[in-house]
C-alpha cells in the first residue's frame, strides 16, 4: 500500500504571496490532518479534516486554509505569506472507526519544506 | 487545555546505553499517549501507543508504560544503536481536545559508536 505522498517536497516564496500544498493520504483513509514543524515551536496542529468535513481548527490566523476532497486528498493554502511560515508542513492521515481519532495510529508524509524570502 | 512536556534535548549516548526520554502530559479527559520517531528527511512514524492506564507499548526495543498517577510516559530502551539516532516525540489525543493529536516539543537523540 502506498504511503502519504506530499507534493511539491520543496518550495520557495517570497513574502505576500500565496501556496499551495497538496496530500494524497494513504487509500481508505479518509481522516487528514496538517500540521507546521519549526524549531521553536516543534509541531503544531493546523487543521483535521474527515469525509471533506473540517472538524478541528489550531490556533492559526485565518490565511491559513485547507480542504479535503472526495477522494479524500486534501490542500492546505497559506495566502499572504509571512517570513515566520518557513517551516516544514506535515500531512498525516489516519483510518478511525466510526470517525473515532481516540488511539488511532496516524501515518505522515514525508512532509513540504516552505521557505518565505 | 492539554499539553505534553518533553525532557529537552539534545542527548547523547555511546552505542549499548541505557535510554530514558521523559514525557509528562495534562489532559482533562482520558487520553491515548503515543510516542512517534522522526529520522532524518522524513516524516514521523508511530513507535508505540498505550490507549489506557498502566497499558505497556514495546516495539524494536523500546517500552513506555502509561502511569496516570504521575501522568507520566517515559520512553525507555535497554540498549541503543547508532540507528536509533532520531527525533523522539511524546504526544497525547482525548475527546476533550476534538481528538486533536498534541505533541511535545520533540527530544533529538544522538548515538555514538
Amino acid at each position: 500500500k502506498a504511503g502519504v505522498t506530499q507534493t511539491p517536497r520543496y518550495l520557495i516564496k517570497t513574502r505576500g504571496q500565496q501556496v499551495t500544498l497538496s496530500c494524497s493520504p494513504i487509500s481508505g483513509h479518509r481522516s487528514v490532518s496538517w500540521y507546521q514543524q519549526t524549531p521553536g515551536q516543534g509541531l503544531q496542529f493546523l487543521f483535521e479534516y474527515f469525509s471533506e468535513t473540517q472538524r478541528n481548527k489550531g490556533n492559526f490566523p485565518g490565511r491559513f486554509s485547507g480542504r479535503q476532497f472526495s477522494n479524500s486528498r486534501s490542500e492546505m493554502n497559506v495566502s499572504t505569506l509571512e517570513l515566520g511560515d518557513s517551516a516544514l508542513y506535515l500531512c498525516a492521515s489516519s483510518s478511525p472507526t466510526s470517525g473515532n481519532l481516540l488511539g488511532v495510529e496516524q501515518f505522515f508524509g514525508p512532509g513540504t519544506r516552505l521557505t518565505v524570502l | 487545555g492539554n499539553s505534553v512536556t518533553q525532557m529537552e534535548g539534545p542527548v547523547t549516548l555511546s552505542e549499548e546505553a541505557f535510554l530514558t526520554i521523559n514525557c509528562t502530559y495534562t489532559a482533562t479527559g482520558y487520553p491515548s499517549l503515543f510516542w512517534y520517531v522522526q529520522y532524518p528527511g522524513e516524516g514521523l512514524q508511530l513507535l508505540l501507543k498505550a490507549t489506557k492506564a498502566d497499558d505497556k507499548g514495546s516495539n524494536k526495543g523500546f517500552e513506555a508504560t502509561y502511569r496516570k498517577e504521575t501522568t507520566s510516559f517515559h520512553l525507555e530502551k535497554g540498549s541503543v544503536q547508532v540507528s536509533d539516532s532520531a527525533v523522539y516525540f511524546c504526544a497525547l489525543s482525548d475527546r476533550t481536545g476534538g481528538f486533536k493529536t498534541i505533541f511535545g516539543a520533540g527530544t533529538r537523540l544522538f548515538v555514538k559508536a
